[in-house]
């Protein structure tokens, strides 16, 4: 039981390029979150998805795209890259399911810079 | 306009004393609220909740305070270890709905040894 995965731990990529922030988790959560993380910001939510197929931006999504492949993944998706997108990117997931828990569980994050 | 507030980016205490992180809020609607701790270099672990029909919550060494009518909440750690040092975030979100939580910027804190 991996919990939430992300892929690649780092990268670097120059003005204007485009990259996917891979997400997976295996624990059959019904809603996922990608999260952004700036020095002094604490975490703002850039988009998620309540279930597979839906998604729903959040505070921050400018710059950005999400598709919910199935329920196990989640992806976001840089299409022009700017220096403002250097970041730390954490994905979550998480299933209330009918539980008093709005508990998150993080992956350990996809530390990002653009040149 | 910041819902969540932890007006303190930092805190520093002694090994064995009492560590209190404070956490304030403005939007009355949020009604279920969370702590998480984040290690450098890691994703944020989820340490307590409590929800609005309580005021404290216990777990082991921490615990959960809620002020409603002040909208304040505060996680007490007692004893402070050194392996507690991490940045704390508040997180707020409102019950039924969308689960989706709203974080404060955090608080560093040092426990020395």
């Amino acid at each position: 039981n991996a919990g939430v995965t992300q892929t690649p731990k780092f990268q670097v990529l120059k003005t204007g390029q485009s990259m996917t922030l891979q997400c997976a988790q295996d624990m059959n959560h019904n809603s996922m979150y990608w999260y952004r993380q700036d020095p002094g910001m604490g975490l703002r939510l850039i988009y998620y998805s309540a279930s597979e197929g839906t998604t729903d931006k959040g505070e921050v999504p400018n710059g950005y795209n999400v598709s919910r492949l199935n329920k196990r993944e989640f992806s976001l998706r840089l299409e022009s890259a700017a220096p403002s997108q250097t970041s730390v990117y954490f994905c979550a997931s998480s299933d209330a399911a009918g539980l008093y828990s709005y508990e998150q569980y993080f992956g350990p994050g996809t530390r990002l810079t653009v040149t | 306009d910041q819902q969540v507030k932890q007006n303190s980016p930092s805190l520093s205490v002694q090994e064995g004393r009492i560590s209190i992180l404070n956490c304030d809020y403005t939007n009355s609607m949020f009604d279920y609220f969370l702590w998480y701790k984040k290690y450098p270099a890691e994703g944020p672990t989820f340490l307590i909740s409590i929800s609005s029909i309580k005021d404290k919550n216990e777990d082991g060494r921490f615990t959960v305070f809620l002020n409603k009518s002040a909208k304040h909440l505060s996680l007490h750690i007692v004893p402070s270890q050194p392996g507690d040092s991490a940045v704390y975030f508040c997180a707020a979100s409102v019950w039924g709905g969308s689960e989706k939580l709203v974080f404060g910027k955090g608080t560093k804190l040092t426990v020395n040894p």
